[in-house]
């Protein structure tokens, strides 16, 4: 079966630091991909996808994601975090029907 | 516009009550999704319809668990006989059409759901 794992439970940083949390997926086929953000209080929602074409793709509040398909892994970065990304993030794979697959998630604190 | 909206926010429920979820989508979405997500752990997928249609629900955790969706918009997690372990968030999913990766899925705040 479809599974996703993301390597960090708890990320701290501080401010204007470089940011990169690890995704990685089961599936050996063609596979669509999502990151969401879930920030305090507030619900899920979509940062960025992948689902064909350039393997980098960039998606708002300026994170990025790369699909590495020898790797079976599809990174989130940032290259400078403000306190304001403090958040929980959940990497998915999406399985059949559309149903997404969703990692442990990560939590990340950023200090300010 | 308006989201997805679900009620109640939270419940609380004696051990062997029964519990009704509503979920709202938003207006023209085909799809709707139910999770599950426990303390510390990401969101698992439950059930999923189509329009009336309940395509998927491989994922209820027990006969305890039912969903509906009669109209093809609104749609109603039901848990019978509530226990303990069925503490967790229940969150509601709704997106235009599924299945390709090209519509998102959109959820709402979620029902807070606690066991006692």
């Amino acid at each position: 079966a479809q599974s996703v794992s993301q390597h960090n439970h708890h990320v701290i940083l501080s401010e204007a630091a470089s940011l990169e949390l690890g995704c990685n997926y089961s599936y050996g086929g063609t596979v669509n991909l999502f990151w969401y953000v879930q920030y305090p209080g507030q619900h899920l929602q979509l940062l960025l996808k992948y689902f064909s074409g350039d393997p980098l793709v960039k998606g708002i509040k300026g994170f990025e994601a790369e699909f590495i398909k020898s790797k079976f892994s599809f990174n989130l970065r940032k290259p400078s975090v403000q306190w304001s990304d403090t958040a929980e993030y959940f990497c998915a794979a999406e399985g059949q029907g559309g149903k997404l697959i969703f990692g442990q998630g990560t939590e990340l604190s950023v200090k300010p | 516009g308006a989201g997805v909206s679900q009620s109640p926010r939270y419940k609380v429920a004696k051990r062997g009550q029964d519990v009704a979820l509503r979920c709202d989508p938003i207006s023209g979405h085909v799809s709707l999704f139910w999770y599950q997500q426990a303390l510390g752990q990401g969101p698992e997928f439950l059930t999923y319809f189509q329009n009336e249609a309940q395509l998927d629900k491989s994922g209820l955790p027990s006969d305890r668990f039912f969903a509906e969706r009669p109209e093809g918009s609104v749609s109603t997690l039901k848990i019978q006989r509530t226990q303990q372990e069925d503490s967790a968030v229940y969150l509601c999913a709704s997106s235009l059409v599924s299945g390709q990766g090209t519509y998102e899925q959109y959820f709402g705040p979620g029902t807070r759901l606690t066991v006692t």
